[in-house]
């Protein structure tokens, strides 16, 4: 248990689906994060939210729309997603300020599977 | 470029020891990570250099060299559980985390 939790745990979607993954956080911590994860690369970084405001958006596809309500809470919407985004979608939080990244905490993830 | 070099698998015996090494960009660093991830799971923080030197924590031990860009990781006294991937990450200039593909270590009896 790491304090960040993600629902759901497993995805399978259409290309023509619209679906939501969630993370919540119960840390305190200031800073978001949504990253994904394929078979044998890098962790990539999609967005980072900072106290609520969207600091980070590493050039993702339009498709994946991020939304923070509150600190504590993080969603990436999905939609007309394509085969190649299927993957581990990890959340993550950390204490964050313009000289120091914490650790992070991460959630298990959301593993998402489109058909 | 940001490239982070490291193994894409290892193979140790059980109580053994054995060291995952990580490379790195030297330009922009700001500290270097290291997280276990074990299959289906989370990543999990092991450790955090900044500055030169083996840092210990139990079993497992980082050490870290800012001019030559490198890093590793010490597992002493495997144990089957130590089976997972471990992830090597750069902070950058700008704080970010660039991260390697992880190292897939996979301990026999």
């Amino acid at each position: 248990e790491t304090g960040v939790t993600q629902t759901p745990r497993h995805l399978v979607m259409g290309m023509t689906n619209k679906k939501s993954l969630k993370c919540e956080q119960h840390l305190g911590h200031n800073a978001m994060y949504w990253y994904k994860q394929s078979a044998k690369k890098p962790l990539e970084l999609m967005f980072v939210y900072n106290f609520k405001e969207q600091t980070e958006n590493n050039s993702v596809p339009s498709r994946f729309s991020p939304e923070c309500p509150n600190s504590s809470h993080l969603f990436l919407h999905l939609h007309t997603l394509q085969p190649e985004d299927s993957a581990l979608y990890l959340c993550a939080s950390s204490s964050r300020d313009r000289e120091y990244t914490g650790e992070l905490f991460f959630g298990e993830g959301s593993r998402l599977t489109v058909l | 470029g940001q490239n982070i070099d490291q193994p894409t698998e290892m193979t140790a015996t059980e109580g053994a020891i054995v060291q995952i090494n990580c490379t790195y960009q030297t330009s922009g660093f700001n500290g270097l990570f290291w997280y276990q991830q074990h299959a289906g799971e989370a990543p999990t923080f092991l450790s955090y250099n900044v500055l030169d030197g083996l840092e210990e924590k139990g079993r497992f031990s980082s050490f870290l060299s800012r001019s030559k860009g490198y890093s590793y990781l010490l597992l002493k006294e495997l144990q089957m559980k130590d089976s997972a991937s471990y992830l090597c990450a750069r902070l950058d200039s700008n704080y970010q985390l660039i991260w390697g593909a992880g190292t897939k270590l996979i301990i026999k009896p």
